[in-house]
């Protein structure tokens, strides 16, 4: 089955710099790549979301790139704000509607104020 | 308002004494799943049900049991609790298993002493 790893577990930056969270997957089936942000207290929510025919895609300041050939992804936080502090989920799911989504371990990030 | 409705948010329990966390969706979702959450181990799922009275271990099933008479309901049962199953406890649904955002609950914590 898949197996997905993530890096780092944990991250701190200084508000307004940016922040990266790199994903590796296993399956080179998988074709769906999702990140989820979990705030204190709550569950994860989708964030962002790549499928395999894109290499990146955009949203104000939140961007994930991927890497079909090497196998991994990755997210982007630019001008960092104090509400981005969370813990990052990365995940991976093959095209076939029956095939669960798999996650990394996640990423706690703290900005610095 | 979509959501995923899970309780209780914290339960304290002893070992032995049975107990259900109950989780409901409102969006008509096929796939609902089950996840605990400990640290540095990310999300691991523990149950899952691809539609009403289909229902499949997932990759943590040991301690657990689930039902899913109803298309909106998938509870989490513990037979006999134990310390080990001290958790962050996350209910999910999707439309389907994969390739597919996963709407999670805001999760229950529960701790067995």
């Amino acid at each position: 089955g898949e197996n997905v790893e993530q890096h780092p577990s944990t991250l701190s930056v200084q508000e307004g710099d940016s922040a990266v969270i790199k994903c590796t997957y296993s399956d080179s089936a998988s074709n769906y790549f999702p990140w989820y942000k979990q705030e204190l207290g709550k569950g994860p929510q989708l964030i962002i979301d790549i499928r395999s025919n894109v290499g990146e895609k955009k949203d104000q300041r939140i961007a994930v790139t991927l890497n079909k050939t090497a196998k991994h992804f990755s997210l982007h936080i630019t001008e960092t704000q104090p509400e981005d502090s969370a813990v990052y989920f990365c995940a991976a799911s093959p095209p076939f509607g029956n095939e669960k989504l798999t996650f990394g371990t996640g990423t706690r990030l703290t900005i610095i104020p | 308002e979509a959501q995923v409705t899970q309780n209780p948010r914290y339960l304290i329990t002893v070992t032995g004494k049975k107990l259900t966390v109950t989780c409901s969706q409102n969006m008509n979702h096929e796939y609902m799943s089950w996840y605990r959450q400990d640290p540095g181990l990310g999300l691991r799922q523990i149950y899952y049900s691809m539609n009403v009275e289909v229902t499949d271990k997932g990759d943590v099933p040991e301690g657990y049991k689930v039902s899913r008479k109803e298309k909106r309901n998938f509870p989490l049962i513990l037979e006999s609790p134990s310390p080990n199953q001290t958790s962050l406890y996350f209910c999910a649904s999707s439309f389907k298993a994969g390739n597919t955002e996963a709407f999670f609950g805001q999760g229950t914590r529960l701790t067995v002493v």
